[in-house]
């Protein structure tokens, strides 16, 4: 399983736009990349997810360069209901092989301020 | 739907009692999978199944065991519980072949003491 590595906690204020930045150096060739939020007291909720350039839904973009050993979250005009844990995780899609479970790291603290 | 349903929301154990957390998802996924949470730490996998009659261990799965004999039910039982135990438990399905997109149910808060 492709390694990730993302910040351990961020700060924001109300308004701006947040990106988060996931390292996976050693990304495979069938991996995807998706992207989790965790609100406290809840489980994670899925938020995006891609392969390669880019990918936008009603709640983030998602930004994969080439080489896709990263990739980055960008939520646009960020409220304090945004404040979340964030996590990056780097996958096989279409994988049967149940032994391949993805890893949920610590992931990034996002605290957005007024 | 109701998606991934999870029971009880809190409990608290003596040592050395045992217990089953109930998951339920109605949504016919065939994977479900079990995860702990300890405080300010992400996920740890405990055990999943890819289907009925079908379970295998995860990252930690000592202290646990798991059943499923139904495509909608995955409960958990705890035989001893010890202190280490204390956690959030999380549920979680998915399409086969799709854990990389899973729906999470809203947890279980368990403390042993």
């Amino acid at each position: 399983l492709a390694k990730t590595t993302q910040p351990i906690s961020m700060d924001s204020y109300e308004g701006q736009e947040v990106n988060i930045t996931c390292s996976h150096n050693n990304i495979a060739t069938n991996d995807y990349i998706t992207w989790y939020q965790q609100f406290p007291s809840q489980g994670p909720r899925f938020i995006i997810q891609g392969y390669k350039t880019k990918v936008t839904n009603e709640v983030a973009s998602l930004f994969i360069p080439a080489d896709r050993k990263s990739s980055t979250l960008s939520l646009p005009r960020v409220s304090l209901s945004d404040t979340a844990v964030y996590y990056c995780l780097v996958g096989e899609s279409e994988n049967n092989n149940a032994g391949n479970m993805l890893t949920f790291g610590g992931g990034t603290r996002l605290m957005v301020k007024p | 739907n109701a998606g991934v349903t999870q029971t009880p929301k809190f409990r608290i154990l003596k040592i050395g009692q045992s217990m089953t957390l109930q998951c339920t998802q109605d949504m016919n996924h065939n994977y479900m999978y079990w995860y702990r949470q300890d405080p300010g730490m992400g996920l740890k996998l405990i055990y999943y199944s890819v289907g009925a009659g079908i379970t295998d261990k995860g990252e930690v799965p000592n202290g646990y065991n798991v059943s499923r004999s139904t495509t909608e039910d995955f409960p958990l039982r705890l035989e001893l519980a010890a202190p280490s135990q204390t956690s959030v438990y999380f549920c979680a399905s998915s399409y086969p072949g799709r854990q990389e997109t899973q729906y999470f149910g809203p947890g279980t808060r368990l403390l042993v003491l």
